[in-house]
Formats: structure tokens, C-alpha cells, sequence
């Protein structure tokens, strides 16, 4: 397709267990950031990654977050031991322009993650 | 007070109509994005600012960092113009602040 694409679009997940969340970027796409959005909260960036090259910029909760790019346009969200807390929408966001050369983002349409 | 401001919450025009929607926002930015989400549909960035004007078919959008201030335009709006369009802001660690969206309607 011509956009991004997140899948689930909604998880419920046991406290504790281990989750993985997918996003299909736009092929050409270089750069491709994870955020997390909760009410109230906003979105905080959770991983970047930049061609080829996985860059993770999680650094709250550090340790828990990492994202694999088996494919250039193709990433994995992978959250360990998932707590309460991470109940929230995680979205996914790509480019074709690098990131610091300012350029718009295409949005995924995000997946909803619960933890009970 | 939230961080980013938006207004009109809802905007209703007939086709044709000139449209503007304005973007406050408290923080210190590296970026301000405006987005567009159609009923359904992924969200799609529309311009990513820093400074100055951009310009992109009939849509404009401004920004003025020193009073803090965005405004998307839209001229000659067509009824496929009919979406919520978010103002979001980027501070220097790429944290995204996003408002609370603007509901566009573009009756024909």
C-alpha cells in the first residue's frame, strides 16, 4: 500500500509477558521513529532508526524497549516483562528524508496496547 | 493550560471558502508539524516547519517563533478537504506534543 501500516491494531497483553508490535513502512523510507502517545501524557519517542543502522534512543524506560528492522521497510516493536504503564497507543512514524533534514512524516494508524 | 493550543475546535464551511486554523503552543520547538487524519484513515503529515512559510498546492502553512504561532490555510477547500488536522509540536529530544485537532467540514 501507499502508506504506513501498524499491525495489531488493538493487543491486550498479561502484565509481565513479553510483546511485539509491527510496522510496514513506505518502501524508500530511511528513517522510522517509534513513539508511544498517552492521554494526558503526549507521545515520547521510544526508537529511531536511520537506514540500515538501528539506532535506539530509548531512554525511559530504558532496557525494555528495542526495535529490530529485519527489512528496510519493515520494523518490530519489542517490549519486554510489559508493565501497567505501557498501556497506550504506539505509533509508528517513517520518512524518506534523514532526520535532521527536517522533512514530513507519514503516520501509522498506531496499535493500542493494553496491559492487564 | 495544555502546551499546544488549537482553534476552532470544529470548523464547518461551504466549498470554496477560505479556511484557517491556528496553532499556539508554550514550549520550546525544533519542529511543528501539521497533520491530517481522514475518518478512518492513517494520519499524514502535511509540512514540517521550523521557520518561515510553506507551500504545498493549496495548503500554506505558517509559523512565527517568536510569538509561538502557527496557522494552516487553505484556499478554494473542497469537500475532500474535510478531515481533522492536528498541530503537533517537536521539541529537541523528538518528543511529539500534539493539539487536539481541528474537525474540518467542507460542505459542497
Amino acid at each position: 500500500g501507499a502508506g504506513v501500516s501498524q499491525s495489531p491494531r488493538y493487543k491486550v497483553a498479561k502484565r509481565g509477558r513479553d510483546v511485539a508490535l509491527r510496522c510496514d513502512s513506505i518502501s524508500g523510507h530511511v528513517t522510522l521513529y517509534w513513539y508511544r502517545q498517552t492521554l494526558g501524557q503526549g507521545s515520547e519517542v521510544l526508537t529511531y532508526s536511520q537506514s540500515d543502522a538501528q539506532r535506539d534512543k530509548s531512554g525511559r524506560p530504558s532496557g525494555r524497549f528495542s526495535a529490530e528492522r529485519p527489512e528496510r521497510s519493515v520494523s518490530t516493536l519489542k517490549i519486554q516483562r510489559t508493565e501497567q504503564g505501557d498501556s497506550a497507543v504506539y505509533l509508528c512514524a517513517s520518512s524518506f528524508i534523514p532526520k535532521d533534514s527536517y522533512y514530513g512524516y507519514t503516520f501509522g494508524s498506531g496499535t493500542r496496547l493494553t496491559v492487564v | 493550560k495544555n502546551e499546544v493550543e488549537q482553534s476552532p475546535q470544529n470548523l464547518t464551511a461551504q466549498e470554496g471558502e477560505f479556511i484557517t486554523i491556528n496553532c499556539s503552543y508554550s514550549v520550546g520547538i525544533s519542529a511543528l508539524h501539521w497533520l491530517q487524519q481522514h475518518p478512518g484513515g492513517g494520519i499524514v503529515s502535511l509540512f514540517m516547519l521550523s521557520s518561515g512559510k510553506k507551500k504545498h498546492g493549496r495548503l500554506i502553512a505558517t509559523i512565527n517563533i517568536q510569538e509561538k504561532h502557527s496557522s494552516l490555510h487553505i484556499t478554494a477547500s473542497h469537500p475532500r478537504d474535510s478531515a481533522v488536522y492536528i498541530c503537533a509540536v517537536m521539541d529537541s529530544n523528538y518528543q511529539l506534543i500534539w493539539g487536539a485537532g481541528t474537525k474540518l467540514i467542507i460542505k459542497p
